[in-house]
Parts: structure tokens; sequence; C-alpha cells
């Protein structure tokens, strides 16, 4: 069993659509979850960071965590063009073990 | 953060042949990752490299072919020898700068083509 599953997609949206992305783990150890960001040819962006249970926004993103269910979201609210890129998932424990998801590629159509 | 270069960016390499990926960061850190990005799979952790100390490498990993640099805080290498096709992939280096050591920042990657 993988430490991490994400739906590859892909997933296509129109513009001003809400976009709800998941993921599941398997060990409930971990404390640290992140989504990043992926556009074509460019390395992983960090865009959120959660420790814990609970929500995080940021603007238009709102990260969420429910450590019973071992399910990590990432909520996109009135999505853009410039959203489209692959969006990662990744958890960590305080042993600096990252595991990562295999990524949900988004395009956004205007 | 971190801003992290590496170089080159992308290559075109024959079997056989070796490459050398060079990693630069803008500030001092204490732990340097080097990871494999391939179409359609999560990134893999190649080895973790900390200055002043061997690389430590991950299950199915090799120094042989995967050997390391970490002369100094703020720069890492990472050689792929004896290249083969399989080997084609997105080579990405990254730091762990967070204020709570559990975030990585991540360089631009090396996008590497073995024929």
């Amino acid at each position: 069993q993988k430490e991490v599953e994400q739906d590859p997609g892909p997933l296509s949206v129109p513009e001003g659509a809400i976009v709800s992305l998941n993921c599941t783990y398997s060990n409930s150890a971990f404390q640290y979850f992140m989504w990043y960001r992926q556009y074509s040819r460019k390395g992983p962006e960090l865009l959120m960071y959660t420790y814990s249970s609970g929500n995080k926004e940021d603007g238009r993103f709102t990260a969420q965590v429910d450590k019973s269910s071992k399910y990590i979201s990432l909520f996109i609210r009135d999505s853009q063009p410039s959203d489209s890129a692959t969006y990662l998932c990744a958890i960590s424990n305080t042993g600096n073990q990252f595991y990562f998801g295999t990524g949900t590629s988004l395009t956004v159509i205007p | 953060s971190a801003v992290i270069s590496q170089k080159p960016s992308r290559d075109i390499c024959q079997r056989g042949t070796s490459l050398t990926i060079q990693c630069q960061v803008d500030s001092q850190v204490t732990m340097m990752f080097w990871y494999r990005q391939q179409p359609g799979q999560s990134l893999t952790l190649i080895a973790t490299a900390n200055q002043g100390s061997e690389a430590t490498y991950e299950s199915g990993f090799v120094i042989d072919k995967f050997p390391i640099s970490r002369p100094n805080l703020t720069f890492s290498t990472l050689t792929v020898s004896n290249m083969s096709p399989e080997d084609s992939s997105i080579y990405l280096c990254s730091v762990d700068k967070g204020a709570s050591y559990n975030e990585q920042f991540f360089g631009p990657g090396t996008r590497l083509t073995v024929l």
C-alpha cells in the first residue's frame, strides 16, 4: 500500500468553478500536510502547509485535513486559467520523511 | 523560503555517458534532497545530502550510480553515471528551509533524456 494516494485526473473545469483535489494516506502518524503546485517544465512550488487537523485558508485556496479519515483536500475557489497546473499532495512526519502523491493535472478553461 | 537554481535545465545524453547536475541555494541549509520525477509517477527520493557527511541513499539507489557531493551549505551535485534510456527523467533538488523544518522547497528541475 502506498503511503499516499492521489487521483491523477486529469481534471478539467470552466473558469470560476470550485475545484476540489483530494488525497488519502495510510499512516496516522503523519502530522504535516502540504500541497504543491507544479507548472509544466517547472519545479513544484509549495502552495499550502498544514500541521495536524483543521482548515487553512490563503486567498482562493483552502487546505483541509481530516486525520480521523486520513483524508486531505485542497479547494480552489473562483478558479482561473492561471491555476492550470499539476497539484501534488505531500505528507511528512517529524523524521523528515516526505511522501508525495502522483499529482492531479488540472485545466481551467476560459 | 529559498531560491534554488539547477544546471543544466535540460540535456540530451548518449547511453553510457555521465551527467553532473548542480544545485545552488541562495542561503545556507542543512539538508538537501535529490528526487527523480518520471511521467505519471510520484516524486521519488534518491538521496539526502548533508554537508560534511556521506549522502544517505534510498532503497533502489546506490552511490556508484548516483554519486553526490555536498561541499558546503549552499551547493550540491548529483551525477547520473553510465546512463541508460531508463534514466530519462526530471531530476529535482530540494531543501528543507521552513521554520518548522518540515517544508521542502524545490529547484526548477533538470530534464534529462538518454538516447
